[in-house]
């Protein structure tokens, strides 16, 4: 596609009951990041996807986390008995990995925001 | 890893005025610094870029500097506008990994 795609653009849950968003890439773009965004905060680093090398988990805040990506096509970021916490707006990312020349511009999708009640 | 430092955390100034903000990086391998713009709302956009093979990048009214020896760069907004009015984040990244690591982020007010 043309963009980053996120869905649900927002999602509405009651605490304990589990979430999945949703991210489709740019096409052809190998590297993908989900970053966390609380109200009137920073990018908060989650995870990120590279080609099919195992992924940097290295940012997910607690084992309720959880984020699978095919290939170099959708993911999916998943969270179990969701927390009050957890509210935020999750970000999308994608890049084309440069390879030698290293990182390339880091596209964001519009973002889902997440709400737990 | 690396640690991206930014500063200051708020800054208003006056329409026409010029605006600067200020990031530190601490990992020499470091070698591709973005600059995003995030509207109230709206998503992070890519507003200008530098590699550490330049010192210096304009487009219009924007540049960033680059100062590799001493591990700091910096956004320079020239005749600032209100549409300006925004929070900004600089971010460094290496050759391996792909990693981003961001500044913690500048609240950008311009004042009619």
């Amino acid at each position: 596609g043309a963009g980053v795609s996120q869905s649900p653009s927002n999602k509405v849950t009651e605490k304990g009951k589990d979430v999945e968003l949703r991210c489709d890439p740019i096409s052809g773009h190998t590297a993908l990041y989900w970053y966390r965004q609380r109200l009137g905060q920073g990018l908060e680093f989650l995870i990120y996807f590279q080609g099919n090398s195992a992924p940097d988990k290295s940012g997910l805040p607690s084992d309720r986390f959880s984020a699978e990506r095919t290939g170099e096509s959708v993911s999916t970021l998943t969270i179990q008995r969701t927390q009050q916490e957890d509210s935020a707006v999750y970000l999308c990312a994608s890049s084309f990995s440069g390879g030698i020349s290293g990182a390339n511009v880091l596209t964001f999708g519009a973002g889902s925001r997440l709400t737990v009640l | 890893g690396e640690n991206v430092e930014q500063h200051p955390s708020t800054l208003s100034v006056q329409e026409g005025d010029s605006a600067v903000i200020k990031c530190t990086y601490s990992d020499s391998a470091s070698n591709y610094f973005p600059w995003y713009k995030q509207e109230l709302g709206k998503r992070p956009q890519l507003i200008i870029d530098i590699r550490s093979n330049v010192g210096e990048k304009k487009d219009q009214r924007i540049a960033v500097t680059l100062n590799k020896t001493a591990k700091h760069f910096s956004l320079h907004i020239t005749e600032t506008q209100p549409e300006d009015s925004a929070v900004y984040f600089c971010a460094a990244s290496k050759p391996t990994g792909n990693q981003f690591y961001f500044g913690t982020g500048t609240s950008l007010t311009v004042i009619p």
